[in-house]
């Protein structure tokens, strides 16, 4: 079966310009994740779909990150603008469902580099 | 507040010897426990977790975890190294509440020597 699928895998932007990510899930995973990793760090959650509805963005700066999965499957990580401490690797993940007992499955991740 | 702590950032070993990585939990109450690793340009892998019953849980490609409560600690083991165990290992915990939100830790980078 396909992985979870990231694009772009590499993005290099100037500060204040803006950027998007694309995730595409593992067929019929109803939740889909986004962490971003700092480099030295463990990822960090920033929002959760459960389909395409918000359950939880908590740690989602969202004055300049938004994100959307439209139709419940594929999604978009956005950020505008861009600031130095946004340089990080951003990972998605899916998940059969929200319950614990499903397991995470992650992308490869796109690495973003703010300069 | 809830966290992860992995104590030690780099770790090198010898292929064939032991390796242990060490995780501690701050919780509330007991929560739910991972390991991932993740190798160069790809995404996090699980290992293990431990949910609850026997402390001692088995994962994959040969490595164990034990959950020691009064420690707080869910340390991974495995007992011969391979060169292709480099990587990062990060230690994750959830209360399993809405969400399924996973708390990472800083992870240990593994350096494998022949």
């Amino acid at each position: 079966e396909a992985g979870v699928a990231q694009s772009p895998r590499y993005k290099i932007i100037e500060k204040r310009q803006s950027v998007a990510f694309w995730c595409n899930p593992i067929s019929g995973h109803a939740t889909l994740y986004w962490y971003q990793q700092i480099l030295g760090q463990g990822p960090k959650l920033l929002i959760q779909f459960q389909n395409n509805g918000v359950v939880d963005d908590s740690q989602l700066p969202k004055d300049r990150f938004s994100a959307e999965r439209l139709k419940g499957v594929d999604s978009t990580l956005k950020i505008q603008p861009a600031k130095l401490e946004d340089s990080a690797v951003y990972l998605c993940a899916s998940s059969l469902g929200g319950s614990i007992s499903y397991e995470q499955y992650f992308g490869p991740g796109t690495r973003l580099t703010v300069t | 507040a809830q966290s992860v702590t992995q104590p030690d950032i780099h770790i090198t070993v010898s292929e064939g010897a032991s390796l242990e990585l060490r995780c501690n939990y701050s919780y509330g109450a007991t929560p739910y426990l991972f390991w991932y690793v993740q190798s160069p340009g790809q995404g996090l892998q699980l290992l293990l977790k431990y949910f609850s019953g026997d402390t001692l849980v088995q994962g994959i490609k040969g490595f164990e975890a034990e959950f020691k409560r009064s420690q707080s600690s869910f340390n991974l083991r495995k007992p011969s190294v391979h060169w292709s165990d480099a990587a990062e290992y990060f230690c994750a915990a959830s209360l399993g509440a809405a969400g399924n939100k996973l708390t990472f830790g800083g992870g240990t980078r593994v350096l494998v020597k022949p």
